[in-house]
């Protein structure tokens, strides 16, 4: 399995409160991604990273940030949670930038926003 | 960006073959079609991709016809474990989104 960790892997935190998730990655790939998914949906993307410093935004990327100051690591965080952001949050990465091309995920974070 | 539209639910029983099927009309001609796997409470999982005709690996077969406007994943001899939710994607270098996928449940 592809060198990915998410930490924490469970959080419940509360309404306002900000909250930061942490994908950690071994394989030195350039591309990494965070996804959130919900009952009933497939996997959205939130924001995206091509490299160290180098962010863009995804599909639902209202309400979180993201920063990637090192290869290995991309942070994803919710400056003031909200329930709406209760999920559970992916991580991925992958050699190649074109988003076609095999992605590897991580174990993923289950977020409850109380 | 296509969209696509699976059954949201099939059943089969151990040592079956398993056709699941993808429908995307809109299909872009810089489009590739990619598959993923996943497990309750694990993240997804690459199966298989494919842009026209046939593709196959270890664990799977992809079948595009010429129009590509659908696509069919064939998983032979499905076990207990490939229970999981397969997720048909259709997109491009720049897009792809995962649609709500198809639970298949296998059965002894």
């Amino acid at each position: 399995d592809a060198g990915i960790t998410q930490s924490p892997r469970h959080k419940v935190t509360e309404t306002g409160t900000p909250v930061t998730l942490r994908c950690h990655q071994t394989e030195n790939h350039r591309y990494m991604y965070w996804y959130r998914q919900d009952p009933g949906h497939g996997l959205r993307l939130i924001h995206y990273s091509y490299g160290v410093k180098d962010t863009d935004k995804g599909e639902v990327s209202d309400g979180y940030s993201v920063s990637r100051s090192k290869t290995e690591d991309f942070l994803l965080t919710l400056e003031s949670a909200t329930s709406s952001q209760t999920s559970v949050y992916f991580c991925a990465i992958s050699e190649s930038g074109d988003r076609y091309n095999e992605q590897f995920f991580g174990p993923g974070t289950r977020l409850t926003v109380l | 960006l296509a969209k696509t539209t699976q059954p949201i639910s099939m059943d089969s029983y151990e040592g079956q073959e398993v056709n699941i099927t993808c429908s995307h009309n809109n299909i872009a001609t810089n489009d590739y079609i990619t598959w993923y796997q996943q497990f309750p409470s694990q993240g997804p999982r690459f199966i298989i991709q494919g842009y026209k005709t046939k593709v196959t690996n270890e664990v799977a077969s992809l079948f595009i016809p010429a129009d590509r406007k659908s696509s069919t994943l064939s998983l032979p001899r499905v076990s207990l474990s490939d229970t999981a939710v397969y997720y048909c994607l259709v997109g491009n270098n720049n897009d792809m989104r995962f649609g709500a996928g198809t639970r298949l449940t296998v059965k002894p």
